[in-house]
């Protein structure tokens, strides 16, 4: 069964302070795909980025940084330079291509999720 | 665009009442799930739809719970009775479909409908 730790439960940084978010997963199949969601206080889980796990190349965009290793099994995520805006929970997720039974593919497992204050 | 619509965003019942949650995917998207968010948890899904047809609804407890999406678009979550510990948020997502493959395509969230169970 796939499952997915985001060991960190609450991270508490000044603004302006780098962070990364740890996440390790776990999976059986080969084909996969993970996924960061931010959940400010709104309630509303929006997507950060997507990788697919034949895609090991590390990703930036804008002051937000991936860092995917399979040797690991870890996805971690690294904000630069943090800012208040920042402030929210963190979810790491997976979902695999196929899973168990076959009827599971587009299952998204999160993680427990990290709670990211950043104070000014 | 409008994003995926839920209501209501707050609901408080006394236990054993029924209740429903109502959620509008985002135009063209013919997968929906449903989540159940525990307070200080990950969401975990009840139940997913493709098009009209429940196609994973193992994590869904059938003896209070059930859902429809009878032509294909909208759907509703119904707990009949509900209990104490059914208090948490409830989420309801969408996505376009397995055109990248089945688990590619991001989904897109709603707010949530927040229950409490008294």
């Amino acid at each position: 069964a796939q499952k997915v730790t985001q060991a960190q439960t609450e991270i508490s940084v000044v603004e302006k302070e780098d962070v990364t978010l740890d996440c390790v997963y776990e999976t059986r199949d080969t084909t996969y795909y993970l996924f960061w969601y931010k959940q400010p206080p709104s309630g509303e889980l929006v997507f950060l980025i997507r990788r697919n796990s034949f895609d090991e190349q590390n990703e930036i965009s804008g002051r937000y940084s991936w860092n995917f290793q399979k040797s690991t099994s870890s996805f971690n995520f690294t904000i630069t330079a943090s800012q208040v805006v920042d402030s929210a929970v963190y979810f790491c997720a997976l979902s695999e291509f196929v899973g168990a039974g076959g009827t599971s593919y587009g299952k998204l497992t999160f993680g427990q999720g990290t709670i990211l204050t950043v104070h000014p | 665009e409008a994003g995926v619509v839920q209501s209501p965003r707050y609901k408080i019942i006394e236990k054993k009442q029924p209740v429903a949650f109502w959620c509008n995917p985002i135009s063209g998207h013919n997968t929906l799930y449903w989540y159940l968010q525990n307070l200080g948890q990950g969401p975990e899904l009840l139940i997913r739809y493709e098009n009209e047809e429940a196609v994973d609804d193992s994590q869904l407890p059938k003896d209070r719970f059930s859902a429809e999406r009878l032509k294909g678009v909208d759907s509703t979550l119904k707990i009949q009775p509900a209990e104490l510990g059914d208090s948490a948020v409830y989420l309801c997502a969408s996505s376009s479909g397995t055109s990248g493959g089945p688990g590619y395509n991001e989904q897109f969230f709603g707010p949530g409908t927040r229950l409490t169970v008294l």
